[in-house]
């Protein structure tokens, strides 16, 4: 089965510009997540999506950050403005979980590496 | 609030030896951990995933074990190869939200 998908691989932008990634989830995979990895660190959860609805949002800096999933499948995250801080690599990843059955595998795509500078 | 941690933060160890990465967690209300690993600048790959009601899993040279009572899980190489260098992550997924919980990473170089 295909893996998920993400676009662009990276992505150079300057400060106060702003940039969009794409995530396209393994066929099926009602879950979408995206992920913030700063380097060094572990990976941060953004924002969840269940189908086309958001499960949570609450590190999601909402002031520049947004991200949506229409029709439930493919998803875009938006930055804008971007900070100097931005500069990560952004995670996609998808899993199977519906509702509260959450003991599903996480599948990643190869994410989006953004500098910001 | 959930807390993973991994130690050590860095390893190196000539090919062929045994070796054992360590996951720690403050909660232990998890529905799983899962094992994935981390190519530099690549995505990561899942390696292994643990339900809360399962001791252990393998795969090939790899064991997960976990222990919820302790809040620690281990990931064990057996006969390690320099194809096994890179980032090796832990992360759980905890009863009070359905995303997942990452801890800091484990780097790992196995010398030729």
């Amino acid at each position: 089965e295909a893996g998920v998908a993400q676009s662009p691989r990276y992505k150079i932008i300057e400060k106060r510009q702003s940039v969009a990634f794409w995530c396209n989830p393994i066929s099926g995979h009602a879950t979408l997540y995206w992920y913030q990895q700063i380097l060094g660190q572990g990976p941060k959860l953004l924002i969840q999506f269940q189908n086309n609805g958001v499960v949570d949002d609450s590190q999601l800096p909402k002031d520049r950050f947004s991200a949506e999933r229409l029709k439930g499948v493919d998803s875009t995250l938006k930055i804008q403005p971007a900070k100097l801080e931005d500069s990560a690599v952004y995670l996609c990843a998808s899993s199977r979980d519906r509702g509260r059955a959450v003991n599903t595998e996480a599948f990643f795509g190869q994410g989006t590496r953004l500098t910001v500078v | 609030k959930q807390e993973v941690t991994q130690i050590p933060a860095a390893l190196s160890v000539p090919e062929g030896e045994n070796l054992v990465l360590n996951c720690s967690f403050t909660d232990s209300a998890i529905y799983n951990l899962q094992w994935f690993r981390q190519d530099p600048g690549k995505g990561l790959t899942s390696l292994l995933l643990i339900q809360s009601s399962q001791r252990e899993q393998t795969s090939g040279r790899l064991n997960a074990s976990l222990d919820k009572s302790s809040g620690r899980s281990t990931l064990y190489i057996a006969a390690s190869q320099p194809g096994d260098s890179a980032t090796y992550l832990c992360a759980l997924r905890d009863n009070y939200g359905q995303n997942f919980v990452f801890g800091p990473g484990t780097r790992l170089s196995v010398l030729p």
